[in-house]
């Protein structure tokens, strides 16, 4: 079936570095979403991307759509505490059919 | 508008006992999603719903068993319960059906099989 892999799966940063997390599919993607899971929380949607090559911009937040539709990222830019959870990128399952496949998600800690 | 409402938000269980979990959609969202999340093994589809009817299955086991009432509200029911069954089973609900649905998560209900 479907997967859909995240790296890293932690990463430690300095409160005002930036941040990346890559989403990979084994299959081509209709589209692609982003959700955040605060501590305790539960997931949030972020954002939703559709065009292949799609660039979506919120505030210090960048999400990327590859070309091919397999591959995704989202880029926090001069991270802030605020910006701690767990980040995950989510594909549809595939044939048609509904639920979506998340990857396992990045948790970004920040050091102040 | 109320967001997704689960219940209980917290149960603990033993071994072999069965569990049902509730969840209330927002107030016009007719697809109902449940899935199940561990520290291993992250968020993981086991159903979804749209009008009563279950439109996917995850893989999951057939102690693994869901419905939809007319007024959306979903239950889940988890039979003969295993220790590896505990986890946050989270319920989403969106306002559209097919793969373009934005979901919207309730808190969850974190079951703790003894």
């Amino acid at each position: 079936g479907q997967q859909v892999m995240q790296i890293p799966q932690y990463q430690h940063v300095q409160e005002g570095e930036d941040f990346t997390t890559y989403c990979n599919s084994s299959t081509t993607l209709s589209n692609i979403q982003w959700y955040k899971q605060r501590p305790g929380g539960h997931p949030v949607f972020l954002i939703q991307l559709v065009k292949s090559g799609e660039v979506k911009k919120q505030k210090r937040l960048t999400f990327q759509f590859g070309e091919a539709k397999k591959n995704s990222s989202l880029h926090i830019t001069a991270t802030q505490t605020t910006d701690v959870g767990t980040y995950f990128c989510a594909g549809p399952s595939g044939g048609g059919a509904d639920g979506l496949t998340f990857g396992k998600g990045t948790h970004l800690i920040i050091q102040p | 508008k109320a967001g997704v409402t689960q219940t209980p938000r917290y149960l603990i269980k033993t071994r072999g006992q069965q569990v049902t979990l509730s969840c209330s959609p927002i107030s016009g969202h007719r697809s109902v999603s449940w899935y199940q999340q561990t520290p291993g093994q992250g968020l993981q589809f086991l159903f979804e719903y749209f009008s009563e009817t279950q439109r996917n299955k995850g893989n999951f086991p057939g102690r693994f068993s869901g419905r939809q009432f007319s007024n959306s509200r979903s239950e889940m029911n988890v039979s003969t319960l295993e220790l590896g069954d505990s986890a946050l089973y989270l319920c989403a609900s969106s306002g559209t059906s097919g793969e373009y649905g934005e979901l919207f998560f309730g808190e969850g209900s974190r079951l703790t099989v003894l």
